[in-house]
């Protein structure tokens, strides 16, 4: 176990909809990144946070958008949904921007 | 902007023997930190090993250690004595202490099969 929390595990909704991740990171991590892993592709990074702040982006659609609490969980939405929204969504946390970040279990997304 | 390149896309080794995973990196920055990822079936993606650039010393953990060649920009992982359990992909990964360029970038993936 990790320690980084992810909710839900699995979510299937359809096309047209929105829907919102969950992750809790670490207790004591202030640093959150999102990433998106496509059936039998590699790691895409979406977006990062550090203490509430954006601190770095990545090819992120502007139907997704994130954001991290005062509490530090972060959420992902991510609107309209398109057939290749289908993918795993993982979290991921660290204690500060430079050490290494531990993955939460991923967030499967359907989109039908 | 710094690339991860993992050539190979898969891999296959005898149980009990010793494989090597190679990995390649662009970087213009003096400091940074690699590290080796594995995903299991299950999807969930855990840390193997991580390698300060500063450190001249190759980074070890239990039958894992990686080759760090910093001039070449090299980092490959040797799995010894090979188990089962070890079949997964597995994904080499750069960090920037910097700023904006702190994100994990991930090379592709390469998948290891282990043969009983």
């Amino acid at each position: 176990d990790s320690g980084v929390t992810q909710t839900p595990k699995h979510l299937i909704t359809a096309t047209g909809q929105r829907v919102t991740l969950r992750c809790s990171p670490r207790s004591g991590d202030l640093s959150v990144y999102w990433y998106q892993q496509s059936l039998d592709q590699g790691l895409q990074f979406l977006i990062q946070y550090y203490n509430g702040e954006e601190r770095a982006k990545g090819n992120i659609l502007e139907r997704f958008s994130a954001q991290q609490f005062p509490d530090l969980h972060s959420e992902l939405n991510l609107s309209s949904l398109e057939l290749g929204d289908s993918a795993l969504y993982f979290c991921a946390s660290s204690v500060t921007t430079h050490t290494e970040a531990f993955f939460g279990q991923g967030t499967r997304l359907t989109v039908v | 902007a710094q690339t991860v390149t993992q050539s190979q896309p898969e891999m296959s080794v005898q149980e009990a023997e010793t494989v090597t995973l190679s990995c390649t990196y662009d970087t213009s920055e003096s400091d940074y930190y690699l590290f080796w990822y594995k995903q299991p079936p299950s999807r969930q993606m855990i840390l193997v090993i991580r390698q300060e650039a500063y450190k001249q010393q190759n980074a070890t953990e239990n039958r894992f250690s990686v080759n760090f060649q910093k001039a070449a920009k090299s980092f490959s992982l040797k799995i010894s004595d090979s188990q089962l359990g070890d079949a997964a992909m597995y994904f080499c990964a750069y960090r920037s202490p910097t700023g904006a360029n702190s994100k994990l970038t991930f090379g592709k993936g390469i998948t290891l099969s282990v043969r009983p």
